[in-house]
């Protein structure tokens, strides 16, 4: 069974510039994440997705992030403009709903800011 | 109060020795506790799941939850030096509106 995707794995933008990351769940996952993890610092949830709809995007910068997460499978999350301060891992993770809610993790994405 | 702790490390201990881990968190009504691995530069990785009082154990790993004292905690049995990683603990529960709150790790190191 493939795991979570993720693409990029790197990508290094100037400052003001947008930058989009990508994610395919693993295969009947409904439940989709985005963490963003900080060095030495535990992921911190930027929203959270049942099939199609964001049913927690209460810390999601909302006047620069933007996710989407068309026919409740892939997602797409974007910075726009990015800050220096966005330069971290950002993480998609994927689960099944149902008594276990085993939450399994993509590679991320390593973005660095300039 | 951060929502789930645990020390930082770096916890060493020497190869086969039983390394413990240990977390705490702050909402009692929390369901499920999970322990993560993460090596450096890599996403986490699922180690052990545990929903009720008492000990799990899958091959050298044991998970222990103390649901009265808030507290999991993960025992390493005959440590490996591949065992050297960040150890990320994480709660899940309907008052982080059953999301996944996760602690800053404790990093492991096994020495030969």
């Amino acid at each position: 069974e493939a795991g979570v995707v993720q693409s990029p794995r790197y990508k290094i933008i100037e400052k003001k510039q947008p930058v989009a990351f990508w994610c395919n769940p693993i295969s009947g996952h409904n439940t989709l994440y985005w963490y963003r993890q900080n060095l030495g610092q535990g992921p911190e949830l930027l929203i959270r997705y049942e099939n199609e709809e964001a049913v927690d995007d209460s810390q999601l910068p909302k006047d620069r992030f933007s996710a989407e997460r068309l026919k409740g499978v892939d997602s797409t999350l974007k910075i726009q403009p990015a800050e220096l301060g966005d330069s971290a891992v950002y993480l998609c993770a994927s689960s099944l709903a149902g008594a276990t809610y085993e939450q399994y993790f993509g590679p991320g994405t390593r973005l660095t800011v300039t | 109060q951060k929502e789930v702790e645990q020390n930082s490390g770096p916890l060493s201990v020497p190869e086969g020795a039983i390394a413990s881990l240990n977390c705490t968190y702050s909402d009692r009504g929390s369901q499920s506790f999970f322990w993560y691995r993460q090596y450096s530069g890599k996403s986490p990785e699922l180690i052990m799941s545990i929903y009720s009082n008492g000990d799990k154990e899958d091959g050298r790993f044991t998970a222990q939850l103390n649901k009265a004292s808030q507290y999991v905690s993960l025992l390493i049995r005959d440590s490996q030096p591949s065992d050297s990683a960040t150890y990320l603990c994480a709660v899940r529960g309907d008052n982080y509106g059953q999301n996944f709150v996760f602690g800053p790790g404790t990093r492991l190191s096994v020495l030969p």
